[in-house]
This record gives structure tokens, C-alpha cells and sequence, in this order.
């Protein structure tokens, strides 16, 4: 059953800590996603990756971290240093037609 | 970033009409898609267009690729309550970075049984 997992899918911490969200996909994509949902917001890009070893920074990085050691993961490291963490998380994943990326279910993070 | 203008930002229908919802850029894309997003999912994937002046239907959902390669048009025919969510329209351009894409803000669809 190929898909992308995300997990966990709510998560709450204290203000301050560190917290990696996990993203996992088996459809052998070579590019993956991480973006930020805010209510009433379109998706905004964190950090991609098109090829294992490697990542770029997107449109809101600040604060946040990743690697790509494995082509099946790509896990999001929200860091003490994001001002306002508290978001909605989805990880995408695309095949050899960079622009359809599909999506996992989300990671709700709470700061509290 | 960059941003799409999707409009309306909210429709509230009556369930069997028809919907129609755009997006707009300031600049040319190749390609645009269209996802449905429904409350605490990931959004999914319903129709991709890759030529100017593409028609492409998937069910009741029928989606234009504007001539100037600016806009799309999203149209839903006789809804239902199922279609209830958010859509995102999302263009971008091939190869690398550029490769990435653009989304709007969304159009939050409400149906009325």
C-alpha cells in the first residue's frame, strides 16, 4: 500500500524544546516537501530535498531543520529558535514529474 | 514568496449547484494543479494541466488552463455534500527549484443539504 505517513499526527510541547516531526513515503519519490499551514493561509514551503544528501531552504526556513539521509525519509526538526511553531505540518512527496507532489496526512504541532 | 489570487475566498451553496472558483498570477506557469483539502487532512491531488487552453474533467470536476498561462478555472457541477473542504490551486514551472510550486490561499467550499 504506497503512500506517505506522517506521524504522530498531534503533538504538543513546551515552549523552548526541539521536536522532529517524521515524514516516510514507499512510492520511491526522489523529491520531497516539508510545508506550514496557518488557518486561512495557502501552504508555505520549509525546506526540499530532490535527491538524497541533499536540501534546500524554501520560503520560511528560519527555524527549522532537516535531513535526507534515506530516500524514504525526510523528518522536520522544528527548533527552539521558530518564533511561532504552532502550525499545521505537511510533508509532499514528488516523482519524475517534479510539479505533481502528493501529500501525507499532517503533523498538528502544539507549543505550549 | 510568491502567491496565486484564488478567488472567492468562501462559497456557501445550495446542495446541486454548480461552482466555479479561479486563480490567478502575475506570472506565466506550465503547469497547474488543483488539490481538495478536507479539515486536518493533507490536501489531495484532483486534476494537473500541462498545455494552455487544457480541459481536463475527473468526474464532476472540470479544470482550464488559462490561454495566457496566467490562470486556471475550477468548475464542481451539481455538488454534494461530500464536496464540502478547501481547494488550493497551485502553479508551477519546470526543472529544479523552479519546479516547486506556488499555491493560493484556498476557496473554503460550504454545501447546504
Amino acid at each position: 500500500d504506497g503512500g506517505i505517513t506522517q506521524s504522530p499526527k498531534y503533538l504538543f510541547r513546551k515552549e523552548g524544546q526541539n521536536v522532529t516531526l517524521s515524514c516516510e513515503q514507499n512510492l520511491n519519490h526522489d523529491a520531497m516537501y516539508w510545508y506550514r499551514q496557518d488557518p486561512g493561509q495557502g501552504l508555505r514551503l520549509i525546506y526540499y530535498s530532490q535527491i538524497v544528501n541533499d536540501f534546500q531552504k524554501g520560503d520560511i526556513a528560519e527555524g527549522y531543520s532537516v535531513s535526507r539521509e534515506k530516500k524514504e525519509s525526510f523528518p522536520l526538526t522544528v527548533t527552539s529558535a521558530q518564533k511561532n511553531p504552532t502550525a499545521f505540518y505537511l510533508c509532499a512527496s514528488a516523482g519524475a514529474t517534479y510539479n505533481e507532489q502528493f501529500f501525507g496526512p499532517g503533523t498538528r504541532l502544539t507549543v505550549l | 514568496g510568491q502567491q496565486l489570487n484564488q478567488s472567492p475566498q468562501s462559497m456557501f451553496i445550495q446542495e446541486g449547484e454548480d461552482v466555479s472558483m479561479n486563480c490567478t498570477s502575475s506570472s506565466i506557469f506550465n503547469t497547474w494543479l488543483w488539490y481538495k483539502q478536507d479539515p486536518g487532512e493533507g490536501p489531495v491531488l484532483l486534476i494537473a494541466l500541462y498545455k494552455a487552453g487544457e480541459l481536463t474533467s475527473n468526474g464532476r470536476l472540470t479544470a482550464q488552463f488559462g490561454i495566457t498561462r496566467k490562470d486556471s478555472f475550477l468548475n464542481i457541477s451539481a455538488s454534494i455534500p461530500s464536496d464540502v473542504g478547501i481547494y488550493f490551486c497551485a502553479g508551477s514551472n519546470y526543472g529544479g527549484s523552479q519546479g516547486n510550486l506556488i499555491f493560493g490561499k484556498g476557496t473554503k467550499l460550504s454545501v447546504k443539504p
